[in-house]
């Protein structure tokens, strides 16, 4: 089946840098995208999601960016701090099937002093 | 506001045994679904619940199933456990069964098939 997934199983940034998760999916149907932070022993935690309408959306310090021509995806983090440091997952969804997320591998994010 | 609240939080079992999860979704929210992640992966779809109808159901045997009761709640049932089944086991609600709305998860329950 067709599946989500990331370029790079862990990412190591200093305190205060800018990060960059990647993600590519493969179901080009799919039309919605979220971000999840998942902490240790801890459920996933909603970060931003987008629409496959939009390339781009803004939080308060994330950004997503949606590029539907090669099927990626980023999460960017602005001002990292210790308490980003985390698992972080994209998810694609089709809105033609069940409220179903497909989840990829994850990215373990370390913040560094 | 109460998050998504999922019971027990720990839970061993034996293998063979027959296992119970439960979840309360936030309030307002009639739509729950079922994940399994196991350690290291990210989470995998079991099932997903709207109005106490099932939705969707992802690629996992017939010892999986689940119900969704009048009030939201919802439990999913494992029989014949496995040790393959050592997982976390997490709970999703969202306001309503379209796909594209934010969906929260809950802590998930732990559960160890020994």
């Amino acid at each position: 089946g067709e599946s989500v997934g990331l370029h790079l199983p862990t990412l190591s940034v200093q305190e205060g840098d800018n990060s960059i998760i990647n993600c590519a999916y493969s179901n080009s149907a799919s039309d919605y995208f979220i971000w999840y932070k998942q902490e240790s022993g801890k459920g996933p935690q909603f970060i931003i999601d987008i629409r496959s309408n939009m390339d781009k959306r803004q939080g308060q310090r994330v950004t997503v960016l949606l590029n539907k021509t090669v099927k990626h995806l980023s999460l960017q983090i602005a001002a990292t701090q210790p308490g980003d440091s985390a698992v972080y997952f994209c998810a694609e969804n089709f809105s033609g099937s069940a409220r179903q997320l497909t989840f990829g591998s994850g990215t373990q994010l370390t913040v560094l002093p | 506001d109460a998050g998504v609240t999922q019971s027990p939080t720990h839970l061993i079992k034996t293998r063979g045994q027959h296992v119970t999860l439960r979840c309360s979704p936030i309030s307002g929210h009639k739509s729950v679904s079922w994940y399994q992640q196991v350690l290291g992966q990210g989470p995998q779809f079991i099932f997903q619940y709207y109005e106490k109808e099932e939705r969707g159901r992802g690629n996992f045997p017939d010892r999986f199933s689940a119900r969704q009761f009048p009030n939201y709640s919802s439990e999913l049932n494992v029989n014949a456990l496995l040790l393959g089944d050592s997982a976390l086991y997490l709970c999703a609600s969202s306001w309503e069964g379209q796909p594209n709305t934010e969906a929260f998860f809950g802590q998930g329950t732990r559960l160890t098939v020994v």
